[in-house]
């Protein structure tokens, strides 16, 4: 079975770091690409960063600096290590896997999302 | 780099067929394919349409998605009232980077 399970998240102050995971599982994290992709509260989707099979990595302007995406392919799991964090980062963030064939569904897997808040 | 260009929402009455519509540029509709996505309040978007008009295993052919020029469409046919949701187009900008549009909230009437 695909899943994309995340961890990491919740309240965290204006100025500090935090850092997001993403186990996957009946794909390989190294394959093709993965994004991540963020969703203010009441808003719209974000593209955030993505991260290429072959370690190529591109951010979007609001983040470019302060976040980095990262993965372990020997836990296949990716990362997105966020810094310098402001308020406007408040959001529920996603990883999402391109779309892929497994054992014949194509699809495109995301995980359950994981919400960051900042505040102080 | 600006967002893409999605109307604000949709309506349509049960059976009808809706488009939503999604404007971009050169250097992301006009270069590469588009995505889209139906969200649920409180759950993660789902696939819908990928590289234009290729459909995700499991979604059906009421589901259909166009291009032409900076701008593509999402067409569905057959509209239930399951249908009402938000949809979001997506493409890839030649910079290498992502982008989607505003969304679409979609209400049958």
């Amino acid at each position: 079975e695909v899943q994309l399970v995340q961890s990491g998240g919740g309240l965290v102050q204006p100025g500090g770091s935090q850092r997001l995971s993403c186990a996957a599982s009946g794909f390989n994290v190294s394959f093709n690409y993965m994004t991540w992709v963020r969703q203010a509260p009441g808003k719209g989707l974000e593209w955030v960063s993505v991260i290429y099979y072959d370690g190529r990595t591109y951010y979007a302007d609001s983040v470019k600096g302060r976040f980095t995406v990262s993965r372990d392919i020997s836990k296949n799991t990716l990362y997105l290590q966020m810094s310098s964090l402001r308020v406007d980062d408040t959001a529920v963030y996603y990883c999402a896997s391109p779309p892929i064939s497994v054992d014949g569904v194509i699809d495109e897997y995301w995980g359950q999302g994981t919400l960051v808040t900042v505040s102080s | 780099h600006s967002a893409l260009t999605q109307p604000p929402s949709a309506s349509g009455t049960p059976g009808q067929r809706v488009t939503i519509s999604c404007s971009g540029s050169s250097s992301n509709i006009g270069s590469h394919g588009v995505n889209w996505y139906q969200q649920l309040p409180g759950t993660a978007p789902k696939l819908l349409i990928y590289g234009g008009n290729q459909r995700p295993s499991g979604v059906p052919d009421r589901f259909s998605g166009s291009k032409s020029g900076t701008s593509a469409s999402l067409a569905i046919s057959g509209l239930r009232s399951e249908d009402e949701a938000e949809y979001y187009c997506a493409a890839w900008d030649d910079s290498l980077i992502g982008l989607f549009g505003g969304g679409t909230k979609l209400t049958v009437l």
